[in-house]
Formats: C-alpha cells, sequence, structure tokens
C-alpha cells in the first residue's frame, strides 16, 4: 500500500538556521502531498499542500517541490523561529469513491528551535 | 476562523467498557474522518463519512467500532468494549468537496484504556 518515510528526529536549531526535513513517498495512483504541523497541545494544521508534479506549496516561509521522478517532498525553511518549534508531519492522499480522501502519514519529525 | 473541535480532551476508562469520543466539524464541510495515533506510532487513518455512511474504512475499524452523524454537527467515534490496545489520541477531521484540499483536524482525544 500508499507510505510516507521521514527522516528520524529530532531536529534541534537554533533561530535563523535553514531547515530541511526530507519525505519520501510510495504510492501506486497519483496522490497530493501535503505538509501538516502539530504545535504543543494542539491538534494537525494544514501548512502546505501540492497536487502535482512539479508544484511548489508554500506558507510562512516554508516550501516543499512535488518531485516525481525522486519520489519526494522535502520541507524546507530558510531561516527558522523559535516559535516554528513543533512536529512535522508528511502526508500523502488519494482520493476516494465519492470525493472524500485518505491521508497517509509519516511518523513525523520533532523541530526544537532555541534562541 | 472555523475550527473543528473534539471533546472530552482526556478520557479515560477501563477495559471492556464502551466510550464514545464526539467531534463538531466545521459547519460546511461534507466529508468527515477518524484517525489515531498510537504514542511513538504513526497518524492511521481509520475511517470516512459522508452522506451519513461509510465510504472507506481501514482494517484497524473492525466491528468494535462504530460512527454516526446523530444531528447536523456532531459526529461521533463509538468503541463498544475498549481493549488495552485502543489507547491512542484520536483526531477528527473534516474536508470540503473539492478533492486534495487538504483537511481540518480537531485538537484530538486522548483515550487511555486501563
Amino acid at each position: 500500500g500508499d507510505s510516507v518515510t521521514q527522516m528520524e528526529g529530532p531536529v534541534t536549531l537554533s533561530e535563523e538556521a535553514f531547515l530541511t526535513i526530507n519525505c519520501t513517498y510510495t504510492a501506486t495512483g497519483y496522490p497530493s502531498l501535503f505538509w501538516y504541523v502539530q504545535y504543543p497541545g494542539e491538534g494537525l494544521q494544514l501548512l502546505l499542500k501540492a497536487t502535482k508534479a512539479d508544484d511548489k506549496g508554500s506558507n510562512k516561509g516554508f516550501e516543499a517541490t512535488y518531485r516525481k521522478e525522486t519520489t519526494s517532498f522535502h520541507l524546507e525553511k530558510g531561516s527558522v523561529q523559535v516559535s516554528d518549534s513543533a512536529v512535522y508531519f508528511c502526508a500523502l492522499s488519494d482520493l476516494l469513491e465519492g470525493g472524500s480522501e485518505k491521508l497517509v502519514f509519516g511518523k513525523g519529525t520533532k523541530l526544537t528551535v532555541n534562541p | 476562523e472555523p475550527e473543528v473541535t473534539q471533546t472530552p480532551s482526556h478520557q479515560v476508562t477501563q477495559m471492556g467498557q464502551e466510550v464514545i469520543l464526539r467531534c463538531v466539524p466545521i459547519s460546511n464541510h461534507l466529508y468527515f474522518y477518524w484517525y489515531r495515533q498510537i504514542l511513538g506510532q504513526k497518524v492511521e487513518f481509520l475511517v470516512s463519512f459522508y452522506n451519513n455512511e461509510i465510504s472507506e474504512k481501514s482494517e484497524i475499524f473492525d466491528d468494535q467500532f462504530s460512527v454516526e452523524r446523530p444531528d447536523g454537527s456532531n459526529f461521533t467515534l463509538k468503541i463498544r468494549s475498549t481493549k488495552l490496545e485502543d489507547s491512542a489520541m484520536y483526531f477528527c477531521a473534516s474536508t470540503r468537496p473539492g478533492g486534495y484540499v487538504g483537511q481540518y483536524f480537531g485538537p484530538g482525544t486522548r483515550l487511555t484504556v486501563t
């Protein structure tokens, strides 16, 4: 079945450092790709998405490009802030019959940013 | 901004007891989902629900589980006879029509089965 593999954490960076969190996927269909973020004590929030090859999703300074040839969707940010400390989840989705979508998640990567 | 809400935030129950986890999806959304995350493991899909019926369920979602939309706003997950291995964080999510738009998640209910 479909699966998502993320780099193992935790990741600890200093403020203003460059962030990369690797994500690769395996899918039989042509999925959409997402990054979700979970701040302490909160639910999963959609951070960005890409629905086809070479699409770039971006939000709050984060970016990820849908690379079909390498089946990857790596998350990057040029300069992280303490407020970016959270758990980041890579996910793919396939449309189901009737229009609903099923998300398949990676294990999550915990990011801690120190001042 | 509208959000998905879940109650309770934490539920402790004894093995064999029934539990009902409640969710209020975003009001104009039509697709509803339950996921769970056992501590230290991946977030796993349980079930999707549309037009008052289950549209897809995973192998985890066996006869002990059921979902219901009893009125126009609530969406519930019932576990009939809880087992120790049902201890997890349960997330409700909803989405509007349009395909590949991403899902909006609630804050989760932590279920502890003792």
